[in-house]
C-alpha cells in the first residue's frame, strides 16, 4: 500500500490530453513539493517534473504538473505513442521519508 | 554529464547481507549540496526509497524508517562511489536497485536525477 495514491491505469488516444492524479496528506503533498517520474518499459525512471511544475531541460512542454492542497496532477497534452510508460509521483514526507505513489500505467490506444 | 552505474552480486542468500556499489562519473561525489540515494523496485511493483546520504560527516544519512534497522549507506570519495548494505535479507528484498543523485534544496524541494540503469538482486538459496 503506497503512501501516495495514484490510479493504476490511464489511457488516451494520440493527440488527446490525459491527466494522472496523485493524492496524499498534510504531511507530504500538503506541506512539501511533488515530483513526477516517467519509467519507459524496461528502463530506469527518469525525472519528468520537479518542484510541482518545473520541467528539466529536454522534457517537452506537453508535460505539465500542478498541485493543490494534498493532491497533485500530471497532465500530458498532444499524447504520443512514445508516452506509453509508467508514471510515479513522489514527495518528501515530514516523517523523514521520501514517499512514492504506486504508479500509473499509461496506455496510448 | 553525470552518470551513475550500480554494481554488485545479482544473487544473495536469505539472512545474508546485500551489498551494492554505485560509481559516479562525469562529476565529483563530493560536490557541494549533492546527496546520493538508493531506491528499489520489486518485480512488477512500484518504487521504494531506501535512503540518502551526504558525502561527508557522520550522521549525514537518512533512511526509510521501515528499513532503517537493516540499512547502511556510505560514501568513498577516493573512488567516487557510494554503497548500500542491507542486512538479514529475505525474498521480500528481491528487487531492482537504483542509485541516483538526490538533489535537495533545504526546506524547499528535493528530487532524484539522474538515475543509474538499475541492477536486479534476487534473494534465494
Amino acid at each position: 500500500q503506497s503512501v501516495l495514491t495514484q490510479p493504476p491505469s490511464a489511457s488516451g488516444t494520440p493527440g488527446q490530453r490525459v491527466t494522472i492524479s496523485c493524492s496524499g496528506s498534510s504531511s507530504n503533498i500538503g506541506s512539501n513539493t511533488v515530483n513526477w517520474y516517467q519509467q519507459l518499459p524496461g528502463t530506469a525512471p527518469k525525472l519528468l517534473i520537479y518542484t510541482n511544475n518545473q520541467r528539466p531541460s529536454g522534457v517537452p512542454d506537453r508535460f505539465s504538473g500542478s498541485k493543490s492542497g494534498t493532491s497533485a496532477s500530471l497532465a500530458i497534452s498532444g499524447l504520443q505513442s512514445e508516452d506509453e510508460a509508467d508514471y510515479y509521483c513522489a514527495a518528501w514526507d515530514d516523517s523523514l521519508n521520501v514517499v512514492f505513489g504506486g504508479g500509473t500505467k499509461l496506455t496510448v490506444l | 554529464q553525470l552518470q551513475l552505474q550500480e554494481s554488485g552480486p545479482g544473487l544473495v542468500k536469505p539472512s545474508e547481507t546485500l551489498s551494492l556499489t554505485c560509481t559516479v562519473s562525469g562529476g565529483s561525489i563530493s560536490s557541494n549540496n549533492d546527496y546520493w540515494g538508493w531506491i528499489r523496485q520489486p518485480p512488477g511493483k512500484g518504487l521504494e526509497w531506501i535512503g540518502t546520504t551526504y558525502y561527508s560527516g557522520s550522521g549525514s544519512s537518512h533512511y526509510n524508517p521501515s528499513l532503517k534497522s537493516r540499512v547502511t549507506i556510505s560514501v568513498d570519495t577516493t573512488r567516487n562511489q557510494f554503497s548500500l548494505k542491507l542486512s538479514s535479507v529475505t525474498a521480500a528484498d528481491t528487487a531492482v536497485y537504483y542509485c541516483a543523485r538526490h538533489d535537495i534544496v533545504p526546506r524547499i524541494s528535493d528530487w532524484f536525477d539522474p538515475w543509474g540503469q538499475g541492477t536486479l538482486v534476487t534473494v534465494s538459496s
